[in-house]
């Protein structure tokens, strides 16, 4: 079956710090693997990582894949309160299939 | 990237009766697709939405539980019928933009009584 795991499932940090969040992934196929930040309720799409780019950076969020372990981390330099949200990882099989979720990580970031 | 739209953004219902959440998204897509989120729990797909033929759905989903249309390329509905409060979820429609990425719907905040 397949199956993406995260960890940690949550995360108390203070501003400042840098955090790094875990997704590791077991599946048949292999397309892509995407990360989300959720808030409220729609999760916003962060980065897609593929076998053709495998690090990904938008400001203080980075994200690597790792396609020999299977897994991936997202980080997170000098943290905000903004931050604080619910980080899911999902992964793609195959182009226009529905994603498989992690349970997400949930960061609270204290000023 | 496809901007989608969601009606209603939340409702509160009664036990026993029917709600019909409406996805819109601003261009033609071929893959639609309804997430439930239960709360505290991850996102788990309910059903993917072609335009012309039967919705497909996953392991534990029915279509006489939820329903779902797709009238042309812009468009889908998912009905939750018969509703209980462990229907009590997030629903988000989300769709596949160019090949690329999934984006979401605002989603639809369901509470049932």
């Amino acid at each position: 079956e397949d199956k993406v795991v995260q960890s940690p499932l949550s995360l108390v940090v203070h501003e400042g710090d840098t955090v790094t969040l875990n997704c590791s992934y077991e599946v048949t196929n292999f397309r892509s693997l995407l990360w989300y930040k959720q808030e409220k309720k729609a999760p916003t799409f962060l980065f897609m990582l593929t076998s053709s780019g495998i690090e990904k950076k938008s400001g203080r969020l980075s994200s690597i894949l790792d396609k020999k372990e299977l897994s991936s981390i997202l980080n997170i330099t000098a943290t905000q309160t903004g931050d604080s949200a619910i980080y899911l990882c999902a992964v793609e099989a195959q182009a226009g299939t529905a994603l498989i979720f992690g349970k997400g990580t949930t960061l609270s970031v204290s000023s | 990237s496809a901007v989608i739209s969601q009606k209603p953004s939340r409702d509160i219902c009664q036990r026993g009766t029917s709600l019909t959440i409406q996805c819109q998204v601003d261009s033609q897509v071929t893959m639609m697709f309804w997430y439930r989120q239960q709360p505290g729990q991850s996102l788990t797909l309910i059903a993917t939405a072609n335009q012309g033929s039967e919705a497909t759905y996953e392991s534990g989903f029915v279509i006489d539980k939820f329903p779902i249309s797709r009238p042309n390329l812009t468009f889908s509905t998912l009905t939750v019928s018969n509703m209980s409060p462990e229907d009590s979820s997030i629903y988000l429609c989300s769709v596949e933009d160019r090949g690329v990425q999934q984006f979401f719907g605002p989603g639809t905040r369901l509470t049932v009584l």
